[in-house]
């Protein structure tokens, strides 16, 4: 079964730090895709990124990184510079092959402090 | 905006009442999803459609039920309401097959209470 874990579930930040969340994720299929969604204060769910589980090359999108290490199961997510409009909860999902249903972790609450 | 659109925004019902929610999915997009997002299930998977046909189904309840048309359009059905069947409830629809595992695209989500 596919099973994603958000350990921190609140984290505060100040304004221009930059700040990290960790994804680790379980499944025994040898090809899978994981995302990042980011939902802000307003409620809807906005995508950020997608990444198959052939494609280890970190990424990086403007404040955002990615980093995917298959070898720690996990796929990290930090943003760089923190601005206010980043405090949203954040959270990672996995679909295994074969199979689109998302299973996603519980999130991380993101709040940046002016 | 993500393209995907769902009504109502917020529907408050009484226990036992039957209510639909509605979305219609991206243009062009053939999948469609529903997740339920609780305080204390967090977000799950209930069921996918793709181009009017089932494909997959979560933890879906039995007084639950879902449908795609052949306008691509779908509902979720939500019968014999209980105080634990409020939560916010997301379509998403995806382009591709089943099998190609594209990003899903969320609506705003519809809001349940259950009074």
């Amino acid at each position: 079964a596919q099973k994603v874990t958000q350990a921190q579930t609140e984290i505060s930040v100040v304004e221009k730090e930059d700040v990290t969340l960790d994804c680790v994720y379980e499944t025994r299929d040898t090809t899978y895709y994981l995302f990042w969604y980011k939902q802000p204060p307003s409620g809807e769910l906005v995508f950020l990124i997608r990444r198959n589980s052939f494609d280890e090359q970190n990424e990086i999108s403007g404040r955002y990184s990615w980093n995917f290490q298959k070898s720690t199961s996990s796929f990290n997510f930090t943003i760089t510079a923190s601005q206010v409009v980043d405090s949203a909860v954040y959270f990672c999902a996995l679909s295994e092959y074969g199979n689109n249903r998302l299973a996603f972790g519980k999130g991380n609450q993101v709040v940046v402090i002016p | 905006d993500s393209g995907v659109t769902q009504t109502p925004k917020h529907l408050i019902t009484a226990t036992g009442q039957r209510v639909t929610l509605r979305c219609s999915p991206r243009s062009g997009d053939l999948s469609v999803y529903w997740y339920q997002q609780s305080l204390d299930q967090g977000l799950q998977f209930l069921i996918q459609y793709y181009n009017g046909e089932e494909r997959a189904k979560g933890n879906i309840l039995e007084r639950f039920s879902a449908q795609q048309f052949p306008d691509l359009h779908s509902e979720l059905n939500l019968s014999s309401l209980e105080l634990g069947d409020s939560a916010l409830y997301f379509c998403a629809s995806s382009a591709g097959t089943s099998a190609t595992h594209n990003e899903q695209f969320f609506g705003p989500g519809t809001r349940l209470t259950v009074l």
